[in-house]
């Protein structure tokens, strides 16, 4: 079946311009996950979303960060006036049930954001 | 003190080595515990979970040690394939967020 995807694959930016990145989850996932990886870096938990709850954004890194998930589905990550510090991949991720136990995280291929 | 510490690597190995991977966690209420596997310029990949009794898929051997935070991978007679960036992964009971090792980097070479 299809996996996570995500849009765009690669994106190059100028500093100060707002980008919007795209995740869709597998169907019937319930919890969504961004995270980001810097070079050099592991994955850092930027926000999560199951079902109608309130998303947790304990992980976004500046106001400068916000995300929604439309419909219980499509995700989209929102970075505004970008810094070049922003420069990283953004995965997304998705999972059947949202806690606890060993259920599995699926990654998405993961958006390569360059801020010049 | 990082939460995920892995070691540093690089690791580059003949094939049919047998390889291991160390990592350590800060956090005493992690309760599960993954290794995911990378490849280059590819997105995380569960390679597999790790139980308290230990547990073994194929070639793969994973144990985890409560007491002193520690979990491991071992790999027997490492094939070419295996090459990639080994994530050492920590998540509590009451939490949902996966804490990532910065990973080990693993070549095997013919």
């Amino acid at each position: 079946g299809a996996g996570v995807s995500q849009s765009p694959s690669n994106k190059v930016t100028e500093k100060g311009k707002d980008v919007e990145l795209r995740c869709d989850p597998i169907s019937g996932h319930t919890a969504l996950y961004w995270y980001r990886q810097s070079l050099g870096q592991g994955l850092e938990f930027l926000i999560y979303f199951q079902g109608n709850s309130a998303p947790d954004k304990s992980g976004l890194p500046s106001d400068r960060f916000s995300a929604e998930r439309t419909g219980g589905s499509v995700s989209t990550l929102t970075i505004q006036r970008t810094q070049q510090e922003d420069s990283a991949v953004y995965l997304c991720a998705s999972s059947l049930v949202p806690s606890g136990g060993q259920e599995t995280q699926y990654f998405g291929p993961g958006t390569r954001l360059l801020v010049l | 003190r990082k939460e995920v510490e892995q070691d540093p690597g690089p690791f580059n190995v003949p094939e049919g080595a047998t390889v291991a991977f160390n990592c350590t966690y800060s956090n005493s209420a992690s309760q599960s515990f993954f290794w995911y596997r990378q490849d280059c310029r590819k997105e995380p990949k569960l390679l597999m979970s790790v139980y308290s009794s230990g547990n073994e898929d194929g070639r793969f051997t994973a144990q985890l040690n409560r007491a002193s935070q520690y979990i491991s991978l071992l790999i027997r007679d490492s094939k070419l394939s295996d090459s990639a960036t080994y994530l050492c992964v920590v998540k509590e009971s009451s939490n949902y967020k996966l804490t990532f090792g910065k990973g080990t980097l693993l070549t095997v070479n013919p």
